[in-house]
């Protein structure tokens, strides 16, 4: 299996732009989040879905942040507009289920300019 | 609300030294995992404790969880270059057994 992949690596954007982070999980995991880090904040819960269904988004900070996952396989996180604080690196990860670890990706480097 | 603290923030030793690194909370928690994460890339899990005191041994790293199950802690003997990374600790939330909150992070930096 090649992992979870998260594309694109590195995004440099002008704010007010809209982002768009994807990710294709594990297959057969069930479960699949979105964290953010920062130096300041270390990984931070945005959104987990459990079967595609979106389970709990209040880590998300804002509206201006939405995440869909359409199918088993994919998933996006869209900001719309961006800001310079939204900067930090984005990682997608996948779980089989409760009691199970998480196989992280390696993460989108986001810059907001 | 559940916390997970960990110390020391910074490590840096050289080759061949020893290190503790500790992860605590004032919360039970049913179990504690380890991560590490290398530059650039995503946590990577290394191990999962599940009973309170229980050691488990990975290669030169070594687990402990609490008899309490509130904190943990990693030891590595005989450290090498190649074990420097972020090291992260993270339990489950409670009620909510699959969503995992991580611990500050110890960065460790091992001199050759």
């Amino acid at each position: 299996d090649a992992g979870v992949i998260q594309s694109p690596r590195h995004e440099v954007t002008e704010m007010g732009q809209e982002v768009t982070l994807r990710c294709k999980p594990i297959s057969g995991h069930n479960s699949l989040f979105w964290y953010r880090q920062t130096m300041m904040r270390g990984l931070e819960l945005l959104i987990y879905f459990n079967n595609n269904v979106p389970i709990d988004d209040s880590g998300m900070p804002e509206d201006r942040f939405s995440a869909k996952m359409p199918n088993a396989s994919f998933s996006t996180l869209k900001i719309q507009p961006s800001e310079p604080r939204d900067s930090a690196v984005y990682f997608c990860a996948s779980s089989p289920g409760q009691g199970y670890g998480y196989t992280f990706g390696s993460g989108t480097r986001l810059t907001v300019v | 609300t559940q916390l997970l603290e960990q110390s020391p923030q910074f490590l840096s030793i050289q080759e061949g030294e020893n290190l503790t690194v500790y992860c605590n909370s004032s919360s039970v928690f049913s179990s504690l995992q380890w991560y590490r994460q290398e530059p650039g890339e995503g946590p990577v899990l290394l191990v999962t404790v599940v009973t309170g005191g229980e050691v488990k041994k990975l290669k030169r790293l070594t687990f402990q969880f609490g008899d309490a199950r509130k904190d943990s802690s990693l030891h590595i003997t005989a450290a090498q270059p190649g074990d420097t990374g972020l090291y992260l600790c993270a339990g489950p939330l409670r009620g909510a057994t699959n969503k995992l909150i991580f611990g500050t992070g110890t960065l460790l930096a091992v001199q050759p």
